[in-house]
């Protein structure tokens, strides 16, 4: 257990709105990480970060903005949701160097709905 | 760019059954190579891990080899239980910093 809580854990929200959703961990780690996850595509990265204000995208980064402010949280903010951003959320953290050759540690996910 | 390439399912077992899920790569940077597990409702959890080439990982009775040679880190079970069904998640080696890339997935079903 990596101390990974992610809140909320389920929304419902209409197309237009904005959201943010939240990842919070107890160990203090580097490098955080927000995924997505959808049927027949597995997980792909939104963003990640590698400290406190350092991010960068991922491969589905666009609709989505990341902010990171203290070490234990990564906020992840989709600025105006729409239909297609529908889907499970994971965040998730790597231990030590994050290059590729740590594991990596995920949280209970936050099930997202958009209308 | 790194990509993976893992076994489409669903795949239905019966109980005791032996199982393979196939999982290739192209990258070749950091070595590390990781199979991931993911029970219905939860996020995914490391299964095992392999850290050079012809390494072998193994964990709950599931192991896999590192083959550097062919690309390849097949996860493979000599008797599943119906415990075991749940979603397989390959992780390949990437050469990007930081980032990691998942295969799609491969849902086993294990029957009693």
């Amino acid at each position: 257990d990596a101390g990974i809580t992610q809140s909320p854990r389920h929304k419902v929200t209409e197309t237009g709105t904005p959201v943010t959703l939240r990842c919070h961990q107890t160990e203090n780690h580097r490098y955080m990480y927000w995924y997505r996850q959808d049927p027949g595509h597995g997980l792909r990265l939104i963003h990640y970060s590698y400290g406190v204000k350092d991010t960068d995208k991922g491969e589905v980064s666009d609709g989505y903005s990341v902010s990171r402010s203290k070490t234990e949280d990564f906020l992840l903010t989709l600025e105006s949701a729409t239909s297609s951003q529908t889907s499970v959320y994971f965040c998730a953290i790597s231990r030590g160097s994050g290059q590729g050759s740590n594991e990596q540690y995920f949280g209970p996910g936050t099930r997202l709905t958009v209308t | 760019g790194d990509s993976v390439t893992q076994m489409e399912g669903p795949v239905t077992l019966s109980e005791e059954a032996f199982l393979t899920i196939n999982c290739t790569y192209t990258a070749t940077g950091y070595p590390s190579l990781f199979w991931y597990v993911q029970y219905p409702g939860e996020g995914l959890q490391l299964l095992l891990k392999a850290t050079k080439a012809d390494d072998k990982g193994s964990n709950k009775g599931f192991e896999a080899t590192y083959r550097k040679e062919t690309t390849s880190f097949h996860l493979e079970k000599g008797s599943v239980q119906v415990s075991d069904s749940a979603v397989y998640f390959c992780a390949p080696p990437t050469s990007g910093t930081y980032k990691y890339i998942f295969g799609t997935g491969t849902r086993l079903k294990v029957l009693a």
